[in-house]
């Protein structure tokens, strides 16, 4: 089954810290993964998108990695900002499909 | 460059009726994509459309419907609404198909809140 994951559910973090958040998947075959951020109400945003030839991509203080071997990805957050507070989703495309992670929900405190 | 628009952003309709959410894509963008996001199920894909032919289809009933124009513009429409149906309906647009590879940002919209009472 097409399927893709996201841990932690939530994060609560320090303005400040570093974070990594997680997505496995088992969407085949596989095209891309992207990673978006969507404040409270608002659409989501484009971070990143790798194809499987793809190890890492940056855009600023985001750095996404992808492992395609073990299906596994992850976003790394440097020095964390009160406007990094969002959701983060992972979404994977493949052939006709797109599969959407539940998101993780991210609290920076000041 | 202007956005992906949608309207309308907020919508109240009762139980049996049904609605019809619009989209314009950014200038040049042929695909455009229809999304359901709910507390519970996160973002599921509806539909998808490119040069005016639904390309693919989610796992959503009949009732869900839409349709693309000569000019990439897209509506959607779901008839004999239930509470269920509350959501936020979320648009986006890209040069090509969703499931195509590298280049091929999707850009989505604010969205239209539809609230079924």
């Amino acid at each position: 089954k097409n399927q893709v994951e996201q841990s932690p559910q939530s994060l609560i973090i320090l303005e400040g810290k570093n974070c990594t958040l997680q997505c496995n998947y088992t969407v085949s075959p596989f095209s891309n993964l992207r990673w978006y951020k969507q404040d409270t109400g608002r659409g989501p945003v484009s971070l990143t998108i790798m194809t499987f030839s793809e190890n890492t991509k940056s855009n600023g203080r985001y750095t996404a990695t992808l492992d395609a071997d073990t299906k596994q990805s992850s976003l790394h957050i440097t020095a964390s900002q009160l406007s990094d507070s969002a959701s983060y989703i992972c979404v994977v495309s493949g052939d006709d499909k797109i599969i959407f992670g539940k998101g993780t929900r991210l609290h920076i405190l000041p | 460059k202007a956005g992906v628009t949608q309207t309308p952003r907020y919508l109240i309709k009762t139980r049996g009726q049904q609605v019809t959410l619009s989209c314009s894509p950014i200038s040049g963008h042929r695909s455009v994509s229809w999304y359901q996001q709910t507390p519970g199920q996160g973002l599921q894909f509806l539909f998808e459309y490119f040069s005016e032919t639904q390309r693919n289809k989610g796992n959503f009933p009949g009732r869900f419907s839409g349709r693309q124009f000569s000019n990439s513009r897209s509506e959607m429409n779901v008839s004999t609404l239930e509470l269920g149906d509350s959501a936020l309906y979320l648009c986006a647009s890209s040069l090509r198909l969703v499931g195509q590879q590298t280049g091929n940002t999707i850009y989505f919209g604010e969205g239209s809140w539809l609230t079924v009472v």
